[in-house]
C-alpha cells in the first residue's frame, strides 16, 4: 500500500468551476499535510499546508483535513486556466515527506 | 519567502561521466536537505536526506556509492551522480526546510534535468 494515495485523474473542469482533489494517507503518525502544484517540467510549488482537523482557506484554495479518516482534500474555486497543473499531496511523518502520485487538473476555457 | 537555488537547471552528459548538482538555501540555514528524483509522469521519490556535517541517509534501493551527497555547510548540499548511465536520466530536485522547522513545509529548488547519452 502506498503511503499517500490520490485520485488518479486526470480531472477536467470548466473555467469558473470547482476542482476537487482527494488524498488519503496510511501512516497515522503523519503530522502535517501539504498540497503542492507542479507545472510540467518544473519543480513543485507549495500552495497549502494544513496541520489540524478542519478547513483552511487561502484565496481560492481550501484544504480540508480529517485525521480520523486519514483524508485530505483540496478545493480550487473559480478555476482558471492557469490552475492547469499536477497537484501533489504530501504527508509529513517525523522528517520524511511522502508524496502521492499527483492528480493532473485541466481547466477548460 | 524561503528560496532554494539549484544549479545547473539542465545538463547533458555522456555515459560513464560524473555530474555534480548544487543546492543552496539562499536566505535561511538548512541543517537538512532532501534530494528527490522524478521520472516522467511519476511522483517525487526521496533518494536521500542530506545532513550538515554528517553522512547522508539513503532510501532503500538508492546506491550511496553512485549518488554521492556532501553537505558541507548550512547552506549548501551537493549531489554527484557518478558513472552516469542513460537510466539515470531524470529530473533531480533538492529541497530544504527551515532550521528548527520540523513540521514546516519543504521548499524546492527549480530542479535539474539530467540527460545521459
Amino acid at each position: 500500500q502506498k503511503e499517500v494515495e490520490q485520485n488518479s485523474g486526470p480531472l477536467s473542469v470548466p473555467e469558473g468551476a470547482i476542482a476537487s482533489l482527494n488524498c488519503t494517507y496510511s501512516d497515522r503518525g503523519s503530522q502535517s499535510f501539504f498540497w503542492y502544484r507542479q507545472y510540467s517540467g518544473k519543480s513543485p510549488e507549495l500552495i497549502m499546508s494544513i496541520y489540524s482537523n478542519g478547513d483552511k482557506e487561502d484565496g481560492r484554495f481550501t484544504a480540508q483535513l480529517n485525521k480520523a479518516s486519514q483524508y485530505v482534500s483540496l478545493l480550487i474555486r473559480d478555476s482558471q486556466p492557469s490552475d492547469s497543473a499536477t497537484y501533489l499531496c504530501a504527508a509529513l511523518n517525523d522528517y520524511k515527506l511522502s508524496f502521492g502520485a499527483g492528480t493532473t487538473v485541466t481547466v477548460r476555457a | 519567502g524561503a528560496v532554494v537555488s539549484q544549479h545547473p537547471s539542465w545538463v547533458i552528459c555522456k555515459s560513464g561521466t560524473s555530474v555534480k548538482i548544487e543546492c543552496r538555501s539562499l536566505d535561511f540555514q538548512a541543517t537538512t536537505m532532501f534530494w528527490y528524483r522524478q521520472f516522467p509522469k511519476q511522483s517525487l521519490m526521496l533518494m536521500a536526506t542530506s545532513n550538515e556535517g554528517s553522512k547522508a541517509t539513503y532510501e532503500q534501493g538508492v546506491e550511496k556509492d553512485k549518488f554521492l551527497i556532501n553537505h558541507a555547510s548550512l547552506t549548501l548540499s551537493t549531489l554527484t551522480v557518478t558513472s552516469a548511465h542513460p537510466e539515470d536520466s531524470s529530473f533531480y530536485i533538492c529541497s530544504a526546510r527551515l532550521v528548527g522547522g520540523q513540521v514546516s513545509p519543504l521548499h524546492f529548488g527549480n530542479g535539474t534535468r539530467l540527460t545521459v547519452t
